[in-house]
């Protein structure tokens, strides 16, 4: 079956990064994309990106551009989201999220990775 | 624009049936029909009910039923019950391959 499984909770100082991982089983990784979702403390979701291995695409939501990075490693079946200069507005549960590719919906949700900025 | 407009706030008594809006613009609810509808109980990831404007995936209710109007989503939840309390969000692919998400809705059953 799917599963997507993201990596522990982090504490971070401000100006720093942080590096989210999702390692995915149960499917063929590189024949999906993934997107990241966050949500801050009692708020809601905020869309951030996406992969897609087959095709090599990345493409960032203009508001963390500059800022975030997303990889992927094939052999891993995982995918990666690092996000700098953080600050105390990136204080939240980061997820990632699975979708068929160009049917614009996201089917599999990992359990979510919360990270804290504090000082 | 960063996220579509939900109401905040929807209760309904169980056994009565409640509707959710979201409205965007013609550059992504509007222009497109790739909205899905997402549940979230609380600590937990969200969980997809709706794709395409009106597809429920397998598994999911038939008390659960989509449509859209021009710029505006609906998400309808028959015969609600007490386990459909929970947080519900919209989204909508846009322009730029993007997304944007509803500023959520908390269901109250009372």
């Amino acid at each position: 079956q799917v599963q997507v499984v993201h990596s522990g909770a982090e504490v971070k100082r401000p100006g720093s990064s942080v590096k989210v991982s999702c390692k995915t089983s149960g499917y063929p990784f590189s024949s999906f994309y993934m997107h990241w979702v966050r949500q801050a403390p009692g708020q809601g979701l905020e869309y951030m990106g996406i992969v897609n291995p087959r095709q090599n695409y990345i493409n960032y939501a203009r508001k963390f551009q500059g800022r975030v990075t997303m990889t992927w490693d094939t052999s891993s079946s995982s995918v990666y989201m690092e996000l700098s200069a953080l600050t105390s507005e990136d204080t939240a549960v980061y997820f990632c999220a699975r979708e068929i590719p160009a049917t614009s919906y996201f089917d599999y949700w990992g359990q979510g990775t919360l990270v804290t900025v504090s000082s | 624009q960063s996220a579509l407009t939900q109401p905040a706030s929807v209760s309904g008594s169980p056994g009565q049936s409640i509707t959710i809006s979201c409205t965007g613009t013609s550059s992504d609810v509007g222009g497109y029909d790739y909205v899905s509808w997402y549940q979230q109980h609380p600590g937990k990831a969200p969980k997809l009910l709706i794709y395409a404007v009106s597809n429920r995936p397998s598994g999911v209710s038939t008390r659960f039923s989509g449509s859209k109007s021009g710029n505006t989503a609906s998400l309808t939840i028959s015969g609600l019950q007490a386990e459909d309390e929970a947080d519900y969000y919209c989204s909508s692919y846009a322009r730029s391959n993007t997304y944007f998400f509803g500023t959520g809705t908390k269901v109250n059953v009372l």
